[in-house]
């Protein structure tokens, strides 16, 4: 059974601080998406990674994938109070299907 | 303006009483799919559709039925809610998964089922 983990669940970070949020996958995929959901809000598409070794970067946020570990990173720079939001990973194993991570509630404090 | 919308956006309802939650798209995708959300569960998928009359289930199937008989409709049936399907769904379409394509959501429903 394919699974997704994400880690941390919650995150509470103050506004300027770098941080890390993991999503690991059990079965072999190219293709990892990241999205995120503002409160009472749906979902927005982040990144799409495709293949090993991808780093997409958009603002403060940065995506990256390995294949070879199952492991995909979202990387916050500097974070701002708008950042403050759900992120989550899903994977693709190429049966068309969606497997989403549990998601990570980040708080970015001022 | 390129969008995924469903109707309604929230309902409440008693148990066993047949429900239809709507969704449609306008960008001509053929990929559809729905989603419930729980808390500390994330996003399971319940159906998706690759294109017209290909349907098949998803991860938690049980107790919904969709069909596409049209490309920008995929709607969702309970046919007997039960509490248990008290959720929060979103519909999603994309081009056919395996291009370089995300998902586009709707704006949710929110259902409570007493």
């Amino acid at each position: 059974e394919l699974k997704v983990e994400q880690n941390p669940l919650f995150l509470s970070m103050q506004e300027g601080k770098n941080y890390t949020i993991y999503c690991n996958y059990s079965t072999t995929s190219d293709r990892l998406y990241w999205y995120r959901q503002d409160p009472g809000k749906s979902l927005e598409s982040l990144f799409v990674l495709l293949s090993n070794g991808a780093v997409k970067q958009e603002g403060r946020l940065m995506a990256s994938l390995d294949t070879k570990a199952r492991l995909s990173t979202l990387h916050i720079t500097a974070a701002v109070h708008d950042l403050s939001a759900t992120y989550f990973c899903a994977v693709d194993p190429g049966t068309y299907k969606y497997i989403f991570g549990t998601g990570t509630r980040l708080k970015v404090l001022a | 303006e390129a969008q995924v919308t469903q109707n309604p956006r929230y309902l409440i309802t008693v148990t066993g009483k047949k429900l239809t939650v709507t969704c449609s798209q306008n960008m001509n995708h053929e990929y559809m799919s729905w989603y419930r959300q729980d808390p500390g569960l994330g996003l399971r998928q319940i159906y998706y559709s690759m294109n017209v009359e290909v349907t098949d289930k998803g991860d938690v199937p049980e107790g919904y039925k969709v069909s596409r008989k049209e490309k920008r409709n995929f709607p969702l049936i309970l046919e007997s809610p039960s509490p248990n399907q008290t959720s929060l769904y979103f519909c999603a379409s994309s081009l056919i998964p395996g291009l370089i394509e995300t998902q586009y959501f709707g704006p949710g429903t929110r259902l409570l089922v007493l």
